[in-house]
């Protein structure tokens, strides 16, 4: 099946560790994307990327990494300088810049 | 990013009734997306409009593209109670690298 797969669909850590969310993709888009949902809220962009090798900035960049060494994976790295990590993080996909663009079904962090 | 104003918050209707609800930007958008997003899912895309003045139907769902490139909006028509869940839009401009800025959602809520 083709799509986006984001793993896994729950995970819980304490605090001050890192933990790395993976997000996957087998539809050879070029750009994907990581955001976060709290809530009540809408989704707040963390990093983006429109090519491999190559990633922005979002709005809420800080405490957070990525890379893109591969077309088909764009994982998210949370690390312990993120203050309040507990969120719904969803990562997307699209074919290319002003596309569509296709969610992962979600990974939800806990940190306790 | 660029902020998208999206309304009404939260909507409570009957069965049969029809719905409408807008984003508006103080930018110019390239490409405006329409998600459904239910609880602890990843949004699922509707509708995605590319043009000024583009007006597309997915089924009961009608959306258009702002002539003015600043605003969008999504009816739909004779709802029914799988029509709940929250209703985001999202925007992508040249200008922000294509980067995918969501609007805060619009809850709808369905009673038969």
């Amino acid at each position: 099946d083709g799509g986006i797969t984001q793993s896994p669909k729950y995970l819980f850590r304490k605090e001050g560790q890192n933990v790395t969310l993976s997000c996957e993709q087998n539809l050879n888009h070029d750009a994907m994307y990581w955001y976060r949902q709290d809530p009540g809220q809408g989704l707040r962009l963390i990093y983006y990327s429109q090519i491999v090798n190559d990633f922005q900035k979002g709005d809420i960049a800080e405490g957070y990494s990525v890379s893109r060494e591969k077309k088909e994976s764009f994982p998210l790295t949370v690390t312990s300088a993120q203050k309040n990590p507990t969120a719904f993080y969803l990562c997307a996909s699209a074919g290319g810049a002003g596309t569509e663009a296709f969610f992962g079904q979600g990974t939800r962090l806990t940190v306790v | 990013g660029q902020q998208l104003n999206q309304s009404p918050q939260s909507m409570f209707i009957q069965e049969g009734e029809d719905v409408s609800m807008n984003c508006t930007s103080s930018s110019i958008f390239n490409t405006w997306l329409w998600y459904k997003q239910e609880p602890g899912e990843g949004p699922v895309l509707l509708i995605a409009l590319y043009k000024a003045g583009e007006l597309t139907s997915n089924g009961r769902l009608t959306a258009q593209f702002g002539i003015t490139r600043k605003d969008s909006f999504l009816n739909i028509s004779a709802s029914i109670p799988s029509d709940v869940g929250i209703y985001f839009c999202a925007g992508q401009s040249l200008n922000s690298g294509y980067a995918l800025n969501f609007g805060k959602g619009t809850s709808l809520l369905v009673t038969p």
